[in-house]
């Protein structure tokens, strides 16, 4: 069964400084991967896939097949970055549901 | 833009009572989805709908729960009788193809 990972609930950074979320998954296929965003009272919304190989808001996320990671990198944090980030996976034949990772809290600090 | 919208926000229910909870997906989408989250836990997927037919379902969609599109814009999931375990928040999502799901804000469920 496919399960992904998201070791830390909370990470903490000051503004300025790099960030990485780590992300890491289990399924045997060729998974996709995705990072969602959920700002403070707001929806779930998509920051990224990894076909698509975009930066977004200054973020980049590289699948690394051999380590079964999808950690989400952005170099300087903003203070506007703080919120909930939830690592996904979905799989063909899988009926395109998304499994997802319990989240990290980023909070960037001033 | 559009987006998908859910009501009510908030439902309080007594156990054992009929809940019914409402989504209006992305009027072009094609596929629909359920997912619920208990408080401090994941993300969890309950079920896709396409082509008037449920796609895939997880183990928590028993026969407690249904879904339904009713006309050409709602998207409703039904728990007939609900339990105190089934307080969480619904999140409803809609993709065109099988690829970037969209999500509503959520309709948090309490079952007293």
């Amino acid at each position: 069964a496919q399960r992904v990972t998201q070791p830390e609930k909370l990470l903490s950074v000051f503004k300025g400084a790099p960030v990485e979320l780590k992300c890491n998954y289990s399924y045997s296929g060729s998974p996709e991967l995705f990072w969602y965003v959920q700002y403070s009272r707001q929806r779930l919304q998509l920051l990224l896939r990894h076909i698509s190989r975009e930066s977004i808001k200054g973020f980049t996320a590289d699948l690394n097949k051999g380590e079964t990671s999808f950690h989400l990198k952005k170099p300087f944090a903003q203070e506007e970055d703080s919120a909930m980030y939830y690592c996904a996976l979905s799989y063909t034949g899988g009926g395109n549901k998304l499994t997802f990772g319990t989240g990290t809290q980023l909070k960037v600090e001033l | 833009e559009p987006e998908v919208t859910q009501t009510p926000s908030h439902q309080v229910t007594q156990m054992g009572q009929e809940v019914i909870l409402r989504c209006v997906p992305i009027s072009n989408h094609l596929y629909f989805y359920w997912y619920r989250q208990i408080l401090g836990q994941k993300v969890e997927f309950l079920v896709s709908f396409y082509n008037n037919e449920i796609s895939e379902k997880s183990e928590i969609f028993d026969d407690q729960f249904s879904v339904e599109r009713p006309d050409g814009s709602n998207f409703t999931l039904k728990i007939r009788s609900t339990k105190l375990e089934d307080s969480a928040m619904y999140f409803c999502a809609s993709s065109y193809l099988q690829e970037t799901q969209y999500f509503g804000p959520g309709t948090r469920l309490l079952v007293l």
